[in-house]
């Protein structure tokens, strides 16, 4: 089946260093959306893309769907302390019969103040 | 508010045992999910639903069973519980099928089977 390599897989970073973290498929997406999942609560969406090559900001986060279709990655300016947590990509292809998310393993990242 | 709820938020199994963990939404979503998160793994599909009444096998759907007999619930059941079923679930439910707005998830169950 479908699976996407997302990475890294973990990142330790200074609070107000930039964050960058990519997500690859092996298949294309219409959508691609990324989460962030906080401890002991469940993944809440950030940011969704829905076109080749938009790039699409929510405040600190800035997200970009590759020309290929097959990537995407997600960048955090000026990381503060609550930026702690687990980050999704997912991958959907909406229209069809089904429509599942497709997610990656997550990145997991820590700000040290 | 609005949302998805799991119950219950924590739990202790004996292997053997039996349970179910309930998920329930208030936002009139026709599709519902129930997903398996453990470590290094992601989030890993075991049943969904595609309206009241149906339900679908995902990618790990040995051990479980669902049921959608209300649009607004969907129960996932162990029927015997083993250790590798030590995970956190989380249910989410959708508007349609692919909805371009992603799902919504609950909190969490975090399951522990000794």
């Amino acid at each position: 089946g479908q699976q996407l390599n997302q990475s890294p897989q973990s990142m330790f970073i200074q609070e107000g260093e930039d964050v960058s973290m990519n997500c690859t498929s092996s298949s294309i997406f219409n959508t691609w959306l990324w989460y962030k999942q906080e401890p002991g609560e469940g993944p809440v969406l950030l940011i969704a893309l829905y076109k080749a090559g938009e790039l699409t900001s929510n405040g600190r986060l800035t997200a970009q769907f590759g020309i290929t279709r097959k990537d995407s990655f997600l960048n955090i300016s000026a990381s503060i302390p609550s930026d702690v947590g687990i980050y999704f990509c997912a991958g959907q292809n909406y229209g069809g019969s089904q429509g599942n998310l497709i997610f990656g393993k997550g990145t997991k990242l820590s700000v040290k103040p | 508010n609005a949302g998805v709820t799991q119950t219950p938020k924590f739990r202790v199994l004996k292997t053997g045992q039996s349970m179910t963990l309930l998920c329930a939404q208030d936002m009139n979503h026709e599709y519902m999910y129930w997903y398996r998160q453990d470590p290094g793994m992601g989030l890993r599909l075991i049943h969904y639903s595609v309206g009241e009444g149906t339900t679908a096998k995902g990618e790990v759907p040995d051990g479980y069973n669902v049921s959608r007999l209300k649009k607004q619930n969907f129960l996932l059941g162990l029927e015997s519980a083993a250790p590798s079923q030590t995970s956190v679930y989380f249910c989410a439910s959708s508007y349609s099928a692919g909805t371009p707005y992603g799902y919504t998830f609950g909190s969490g169950t975090r399951l522990t089977v000794v």
